[in-house]
């Protein structure tokens, strides 16, 4: 069964660090790209970011460039979506999702950014 | 980049009816089109990919349809736990795009 397992809620302070992860399995990592979505609170899905586990290639939306970074460890099954510095318009829930197509989704990460 | 409007952004049916929702593309994306459902709280769940192909599991009262620049989302004989909000996403080219969704409320 394909799964992907994110990291749990957090919660943080303005300027802080974060990094998230999502964990796939049930299927071949390497052979599938991963994306990242933002939601936030009562809006729409936004594209962030795609990569491929296998190389790294990694696409970002111009929104997205230079806010976040997108990373995977394929020796892990794990990719991830990390930023430097927080803000509070930060806040939202963040998706992974397996494949060009979305096809299967993680849980959701719910990130408060709160001073 | 691509730009993907649905319309309706709201939509109020009944039990039993069949709906159809409109997703069109700022430029063609050949048949490069996904839907999803969303319910509150939860992670959206993949119906249709390649514009009208049906993801394993999904009911066949779903049908997708169109390719270039116009597709459509259909649901026939809605029931309950069909209510919800769905989003197109064209994955032809980056930055991928979703639609600002549809919102399925019953009459």
């Amino acid at each position: 069964e394909v799964q992907l397992v994110q990291s749990g809620a957090e919660v943080k302070k303005p300027g802080e660090s974060l990094k998230i992860s999502c964990k796939g399995s049930g299927y071949s990592f390497t052979s599938y790209w991963i994306g990242w979505v933002r939601q936030m609170p009562g809006k729409g899905l936004e594209w962030m970011g795609i990569i491929y586990p296998a190389d790294s290639d990694t696409r970002y939306s111009p929104s997205f460039q230079g806010q976040v970074t997108i990373s995977a460890d394929k020796s892990i099954n794990t990719a991830y979506l990390q930023w430097s510095s927080l803000k509070a318009s930060d806040t939202a829930t963040y998706y992974c999702a397996r494949s060009t197509d979305s096809d299967y989704w993680g849980q959701g990460t719910l990130v408060t950014v709160s001073s | 980049d691509i730009q993907m409007t649905q319309s309706p952004s709201s939509l109020s049916a009944s039990v039993g009816d069949r709906v159809t929702i409109t997703c069109r593309a700022s430029q063609g994306i050949s048949n490069y089109l996904a839907w999803f459902q969303q319910k509150p709280g939860k992670a959206p769940k993949s119906l249709i990919y390649a514009a009208s192909s049906l993801q394993s599991g999904v009911p066949l009262k779903f049908s997708g349809s169109g390719s270039g620049t116009d597709f459509t989302l259909t649901i026939s004989s809605l029931q309950p736990e069909d209510f919800a909000t769905y989003y197109c996403q064209q994955y032809n080219s980056y930055p991928y795009s979703f639609g600002q969704g549809t919102k399925l409320e019953i009459k």
